[in-house]
């Protein structure tokens, strides 16, 4: 166990909708980071939030957006939902040190299906 | 375009014998490396990190880092059927950002 909880587990939605999913980091980690897993694919990174604040992003469309709470929690909205958005979304959470090093613990993920 | 990549697989190795999984990367100033591994349906779980050139043991597992051929390696010993997973290379560059490049992952099958 990583100590990082996502909600929720699995989600269907349809084509148009919009979403949110949310993520709770480990205990005393100040980052997190968002991923989108296709089957069979690596993780591709969608964006990160370091203290509150975006520090990072990956090639996403801007109707994939998200917030970090003070709480260190995290929430990613996707607009306008496509086909090709179904996917397993990851959370990971981390501590980014005075070093600049941060190892990222991963949460169970959100199985999201667009029909 | 900073790419990390590895093979597919599957790679089948019995079981007792030692599974040898490989990963290259693009970017020469990369900096920090994570293996994971991943079973089927759930998240991946971080396995080991390495910074330095040279050898890491922990446990059945060794990682191998190779800075100067850009390669970084995944030794598992006494290979379980429980090691049966995906396991995944990912890579943070120098000026990344703290993004991590991800490999597709290896499928390793271990045969009782």
């Amino acid at each position: 166990e990583t100590g990082v909880t996502q909600s929720p587990t699995h989600l269907i939605k349809t084509r148009g909708q919009q979403v949110t999913l949310r993520c709770s980091s480990q205990s005393g980690h100040n980052t997190v980071s968002w991923y989108q897993q296709a089957l069979g694919q690596g993780p591709q990174f969608i964006f990160q939030y370091y203290r509150e604040e975006e520090n990072g992003r990956g090639n996403f469309p801007p109707r994939f957006s998200g917030l970090q709470f003070p709480n260190y929690s995290s929430e990613l909205n996707v607009n306008a939902l496509e086909l090709d958005d179904s996917a397993l979304y990851l959370c990971a959470s981390s501590f980014r040190t005075s070093e600049g090093t941060d190892t990222q613990y991963f949460g169970p993920g959100t199985r999201l299906t667009v029909l | 375009q900073k790419e990390v990549e590895q093979n597919s697989g599957p790679l089948s190795v019995p079981e007792g014998a030692i599974a040898s999984l490989n990963c290259t990367y693009s970017d020469r100033g990369s900096q920090s490396f994570f293996w994971y591994r991943q079973y089927s349906g759930k998240s991946p779980e971080l396995i080991m990190s390495i910074y330095s050139n040279g050898d890491k043991e922990d446990g059945r597992f060794t990682a191998q880092l190779n800075k100067a051929s850009q390669y970084v390696s995944l030794l598992i010993r006494d290979s379980q059927p429980s090691d049966s997973a995906t396991y995944l290379c990912a890579v943070r560059g120098k000026d990344s950002n703290y993004q991590l490049i991800w490999g597709a992952g290896t499928k390793l099958i271990i045969k009782p």
